[in-house]
């Protein structure tokens, strides 16, 4: 079946730097991601949906200036959380639908960020 | 009132026994997705279903698009399936997912 794979799986920075968490589709190619935020014991929470060759389009209270997305190729997006603060400590899930039809997700592992 | 409704919160059982973690849905959608969340934090996708029944392992998903009810059912549980299940459907009005709480399960040996 269709993977999607994130890197990395886990993440420790420090206050004020930027972090990079790609996600591909390794077999498959997908012209929309989503990325997806998960507070400790809590729901996800979609973050934006990213659209292979066009901009990002984020979710009301979600900012754009700090959580770039780039969908650059079929195959890869990417979120950059920018100047991050340890109120950005959470785990980032993407998925991606899927090449047959446009009720199939898959998702990534996630990614753990910690901001210290 | 919550679109996507799971229950229980929480459960706890015994070795062997059989699973249900229920799902309920208020919206329309095309599919539903069930997921399981390790405690690390990584998510596997279990099931997406549109109708009818799957089966994979001691795992089975059903669907009732009538009634927007779908369950999850676990045979002969084992304590490595200790882990929450989490809900989603795919609204039908787009590709968004809405999620649901979560099943947090726990098999005792």
């Amino acid at each position: 079946g269709a993977v999607v794979s994130q890197h990395p799986s886990r993440v420790i920075c420090k206050s004020g730097t930027s972090v990079k968490i790609e996600c591909r589709s390794l077999d498959f190619q997908a012209t929309t991601m989503f990325w997806y935020r998960q507070f400790p014991k809590q729901s996800l929470m979609l973050m934006a949906t990213s659209n292979e060759g066009s901009k990002a389009t984020y979710e009301q209270g979600v900012e754009k200036d700090k959580f770039l997305i780039n969908h650059a190729s079929l195959t890869l997006s990417t979120l950059t959380v920018t100047s991050a603060h340890p109120e950005d400590s959470s785990f980032y899930i993407c998925s991606a639908l899927g090449p047959l039809s446009s009720y199939e997700q898959y998702f990534g592992p996630g990614t753990r960020l910690t901001v210290t | 009132k919550n679109e996507v409704e799971q229950s229980p919160q929480n459960l706890t059982a015994q070795e062997g026994e059989f699973i249900t973690i229920n799902c309920s849905y208020s919206v329309g959608i095309s599919a539903l997705h069930w997921l399981q969340q390790h405690p690390g934090g990584g998510i596997v996708s279990l099931f997406m279903l549109s109708s009818g029944k799957k089966k994979h392992g001691r795992l089975i998903a059903t669907i009732n698009i009538q009634e927007k009810h779908s369950s999850l059912h676990i045979t002969a549980s084992h304590p490595r399936d200790s882990a929450v299940y989490i809900c989603a459907v795919l609204m039908d009005s787009n590709y968004q997912l809405i999620w649901g709480a979560g099943t947090k399960l726990i098999i005792k040996p």
